[in-house]
């Protein structure tokens, strides 16, 4: 069965801060993908990334990185010298080749909050 | 990024009462649709997957009856909250797919039942 497991509810840290957002999966599939949203309080969801289960490299965007671990089920988020404008629910989430990679399994979501 | 709207973005209606919420795929057709719900301060579950021309596929524990899916068109899948309750408000979100692979979400409709 597939399951995302984020295990940090709320992270709080000071501006210019790194922050690590953590995220374990379980799939008995070998193909699969992985993302991360970001849900501001407006509520839509924003897409920041989708990492395929062949892809271990890492990623970085700007501010943003990922640390894809396949030996460990892990796919790590980190933020870089948060700003306040980074305050959001962050969801890890899967989706598998046997269920549909349309279909996505969420984490239950960290809570970031940055303050100034 | 292939675009989807959803509508309204936010609704209260009474007890008892129904209320239908649109999902559109404006620069693509979708022939799957996909409707999450969310619970305040909680994950997104799927609800149903919606197939064009054909029933939804609910997941379980999802009355089928209280959750309409309808999807005539490959642009457009509608989800009705039917004999609405306080229970029902929610966070309620579609997704679209244009192929095998990514799906893009909408908006998200909040839903609060009075």
């Amino acid at each position: 069965a597939q399951k995302v497991t984020q295990a940090q509810t709320e992270i709080s840290v000071v501006e210019k801060e790194d922050v690590t957002l953590d995220c374990v999966y379980e799939t008995r599939d070998t193909t699969y993908y992985l993302f991360w949203y970001k849900q501001p309080p407006s509520g839509e969801l924003v897409f920041l990334i989708r990492r395929n289960s062949f892809d271990e490299q890492n990623e970085i965007s700007g501010r943003y990185s990922w640390n894809f671990q396949k030996s460990t089920s892990s796919f790590n988020f980190t933020i870089t010298a948060s700003q306040v404008v980074d305050s959001a629910v962050y969801f890890c989430a899967l989706s598998e080749v046997n269920t549909g990679f349309q279909k996505l399994v969420f984490g239950t979501g960290t809570r970031l909050l940055v303050s100034p | 990024g292939a675009v989807v709207s959803q509508h309204p973005s936010r609704v209260i209606c009474k007890s008892g009462t129904s209320v239908k919420i649109e999902c559109r795929s404006l620069d693509f057709q979708a022939t799957t649709m996909f409707w999450y719900r969310q619970f305040p301060k909680k994950s997104l579950m799927l609800m149903a997957t919606s197939n064009e021309g054909s029933k939804a596929t609910y997941e379980q524990g999802v009355e089928k009856d209280k959750f309409l899916i309808n999807h005539a068109s490959l642009t457009l899948s509608t989800l009705t909250v039917t004999s609405a309750h306080p229970e029902d408000s929610s966070f309620y979100i579609c997704s679209a797919a244009p192929g095998q692979i990514e799906a893009f979400f909408g908006q998200g409709t909040r839903l609060t039942v009075v």
